[in-house]
């Protein structure tokens, strides 16, 4: 199973944008980049995800790094309830298998 | 929809006794997933169903086991429980685009 590294924890201001970065030097061609966070005492909530091309959709956008060994999830205006546990995820063309890491525990401040 | 539900929501039981996990999926979703967090091991998976068959497993012992019923509804058993199983335990149900929804959780509590 492929691995991603990304920072403990990050900090921003409510209403900044925030990007939160992730390192999968091993990705395969097979394998889709997923972002997933995890409120306080929720189960994880899918976020986003792609293969090559960046995506956009209402919760954030993915910048997918053109040799694919990097990702950024960018929300574009942070809010208090963005305060989360942010996993970056590859997960294999050919499964629903998903490989948690330790994540970036977001902190935003009022 | 209606979201994943898992039930119970929480349970308490003692070492060596076994027990069951329920979910049903959102309406329409055929894969469901199971997972197990806790504080030293994070989010770890423990099995993958699609259409009553499992697909995947993560690297937890024989006493963890599941099944998936023909509505696609799952369930999942741990045997011969031990102090460590101690946990949240996840389900999710894949969408038409690859995406998961997690349901709750049932929180376990071996003593």
């Amino acid at each position: 199973d492929a691995k991603t590294t990304q920072p403990n924890s990050m900090e921003s201001n409510e209403e900044e944008p925030v990007h939160l970065p992730c390192n999968h030097s091993t990705i395969s061609g097979t394998d889709y980049i997923h972002w997933y966070r995890q409120l306080p005492s929720q189960g994880p909530e899918y976020v986003i995800h792609g293969l090559t091309s960046n995506v956009n959709n209402r919760m954030a956008s993915l910048a997918i790094a053109e040799d694919r060994k990097s990702s950024t999830l960018i929300l574009h205006r942070a809010t208090l309830r963005d305060a989360a546990v942010y996993y970056c995820i590859l997960r294999a063309g050919y499964t629903d298998k998903l490989i948690f890491g330790t994540g970036t525990r977001l902190q935003v401040f009022p | 929809k209606a979201g994943v539900t898992q039930t119970p929501r929480y349970l308490i039981k003692t070492r060596g006794q076994q027990v069951t996990l329920s979910c049903s999926p959102i309406s329409g979703h055929r894969s469901v997933s199971w997972y197990q967090q806790t504080p030293g091991q994070g989010l770890q998976f423990l099995f993958e169903y699609f259409s009553e068959t499992q697909r995947n497993k993560g690297n937890f012992p024989g006493r963890f086991s599941g099944r998936q019923f023909s509505n696609s509804r799952s369930e999942m058993n741990v045997s011969t429980l031990e102090l460590g199983d101690s946990a949240l335990y996840l389900c999710a149900s894949r969408g038409s685009h690859y995406e998961q929804y997690f349901g709750p959780g049932t929180r376990l509590t071996v003593t």
